[in-house]
C-alpha cells in the first residue's frame, strides 16, 4: 500500500506569512493527489486535486504543485481563516490514503 | 446544490453492528461518474478512508476493515449505507460521507471528495 507522510506535523505561522506544506508518497503516484483543509469541528474542504488544480471557489492564495512522490501545498499569504489542519490524499487507488495532517497554528 | 447528511446511532456497545446512513440531494447515483465514500476521524486523529461505492455498483474497502464493513446504495432513495460489525471502542470517531465526482487524467479516473456531510459522532462504549 502507498503511504503518505506530511511535513511538518505542526507549523506556527502569522497572518501574512507564506506557508508551505509537503506531502511525500512512498512510491510514485503521478499527480493523483488532493489537498483538504479542516477547521476545528468542521468537515474537510477540498482545496486542490490532481496535485495542482484549484477547486472552484478556493482562494487563489492556495496553490499545489508536484508529481511523482513529492507534493507541496502553498498558501501565499496566510489569512486568519487559514489556521486549520491540512491533509493530503492519494487519489486513483483502491485505497484512498490520507496523510497524517499538518496543523497550522 | 449537492448536500449530504449522515445519520445513525451516536452510542453503540462493543461487539454490536453499526449502521450509518448517508442521505443526499443534488445528485444521483444513477449518474455515470459519481461515487460516495465514507471517511472517519477518531478524536484528535487523522482522516481515515473506509469505503467507496460507484454509480455502477462497484465497491472499494479499506483493506484492514474489509471483513467488517459493507457499503450499499439505495439509488431511488438517494441513500448510501455503511454497516460495520463487531464494533470496538477504537472505532469511536466522527463518521463522514462524501461525494466524489469523476475526473480523468491520461485515461485514468479519480474521485476527489468535493462535498462532505457534517459528520456524525459515534461512541463505542458499554
Amino acid at each position: 500500500d502507498i503511504q503518505l507522510t506530511q511535513s511538518p506535523s505542526f507549523l506556527s505561522a502569522s497572518v501574512g506569512d507564506r506557508v508551505t506544506i509537503t506531502c511525500r508518497a512512498s512510491q510514485g503516484i503521478s499527480s493523483f493527489l488532493a489537498w483538504y483543509q479542516q477547521r476545528p469541528g468542521k468537515a474537510p474542504k477540498l482545496l486542490v486535486y490532481a496535485a495542482s488544480t484549484l477547486q472552484s471557489g478556493v482562494p487563489s492564495r492556495f496553490s499545489g504543485s508536484g508529481s511523482g512522490t513529492e507534493f507541496t501545498l502553498t498558501i501565499s499569504s496566510l489569512q486568519p481563516e487559514d489556521f486549520a489542519t491540512y491533509y493530503c490524499q492519494h487519489l486513483n487507488s483502491d485505497f484512498l490514503t490520507f496523510g497524517p495532517g499538518t496543523k497550522v497554528d | 446544490q449537492i448536500t449530504l447528511k449522515e445519520s445513525g446511532p451516536t452510542l453503540v456497545k462493543p461487539t454490536e453492528t453499526l449502521t450509518l446512513t448517508c442521505t443526499f440531494s443534488g445528485f444521483s447515483l444513477r449518474t455515470n461518474g459519481v461515487a460516495v465514500g465514507w471517511i472517519r476521524q477518531p478524536p484528535g486523529k487523522a482522516l481515515e478512508w473506509l469505503a467507496l461505492i460507484y454509480w455502477d455498483g462497484n465497491k472499494r474497502y479499506r483493506p484492514s476493515l474489509a471483513s467488517r464493513i459493507t457499503i450499499s446504495k439505495n439509488t431511488p432513495m438517494y441513500r448510501v449505507d455503511l454497516a460495520m460489525t463487531n464494533m470496538d471502542p477504537l472505532d469511536t470517531a466522527t463518521y463522514y460521507c462524501a461525494h466524489g465526482g469523476r475526473h480523468s487524467e491520461s485515461g485514468t479516473s479519480y474521485f476527489p471528495f468535493a462535498y462532505w456531510g457534517l459528520g456524525v459522532v459515534v461512541t463505542v462504549s458499554s
